[in-house]
């Protein structure tokens, strides 16, 4: 098992380009999660999904948009980069709710926007 | 607030136990507490969860108090490997299945 998979590792845009962070699980969860952590923070929540097409806003999404066409991918993306962007992003994939959210995380997209 | 309470830092010294405390005063009945932590540039990874017993595995162990409102994880012996920030979560309904982070506890461990 890969677990969650995300690509690119690393990644630096211009003001206003704009880019798909990819993000595939091979462990048939149907939940799954893009986080952003800025430098000294703690994770924020951008999206998140319950399964496939269906996705709903977490604490920061504005800049952000997402789409859940199959159980295995949850692609971000970043439509016109800004500075405030820059961040590490994580994808991450659970199983269920309550006592099963045992959560798996990849290993991260760092975005510089300049 | 849906947020935990964690000291910001906190050392320790190898082969001693630890005892990582989280405040949590605004949980209800059905939540569960969730720790997870995060090796230096690395996704968090899950090291912990219970409900209102306490709770063990190969990694930790996990106190929560009688009224739920705090909760301890314990490390056994501390390694090296163990430096890390710790975050306590909350499950928060309102957010679906999502865990949402706080700051964490950075602890750090001599030899």
């Amino acid at each position: 098992n890969a677990g969650v998979t995300q690509t690119p590792k690393f990644r630096i845009l211009k003001i206003g380009q704009s880019m798909t962070l990819q993000c595939a699980q091979d462990m048939n969860h149907n939940y799954m999660y893009w986080y952003r952590q800025d430098p000294g923070m703690g994770l924020k929540l951008i999206y998140y999904s319950v399964g496939a097409g269906i996705t709903d806003k977490g604490e920061v999404p504005n800049g952000y948009n997402v789409s859940r066409s199959t159980t295995e991918d949850f692609p971000l993306r970043l439509e016109l980069a800004a500075p405030s962007q820059t961040s590490v992003y994580f994808c991450a994939s659970s199983y269920g709710t309550g006592g099963y959210t045992e959560a798996f995380f990849g290993q991260g997209t760092r975005l510089t926007v300049v | 607030d849906a947020k935990t309470t964690q000291p910001n830092s906190m050392e320790s010294n190898e082969e001693e136990p630890v005892h990582l405390p989280c405040n949590h005063s605004t949980i209800s009945g059905t939540d569960y507490i969730h720790w997870y932590r995060q090796l230096p540039s690395q996704g968090p990874e899950y090291v912990i969860h219970g409900l209102t017993s306490n709770v063990n595995n190969r990694m930790a162990s996990l106190a929560i108090a009688e009224d739920r409102k705090s909760s301890t994880l314990i490390l056994h012996r501390a390694t090296l490997r163990d430096a890390a920030v710790y975050y306590c979560i909350r499950e928060i309904p309102e957010a679906g299945t999502a865990l949402i982070f706080g700051k964490g506890t950075t602890l750090s461990v001599s030899s």
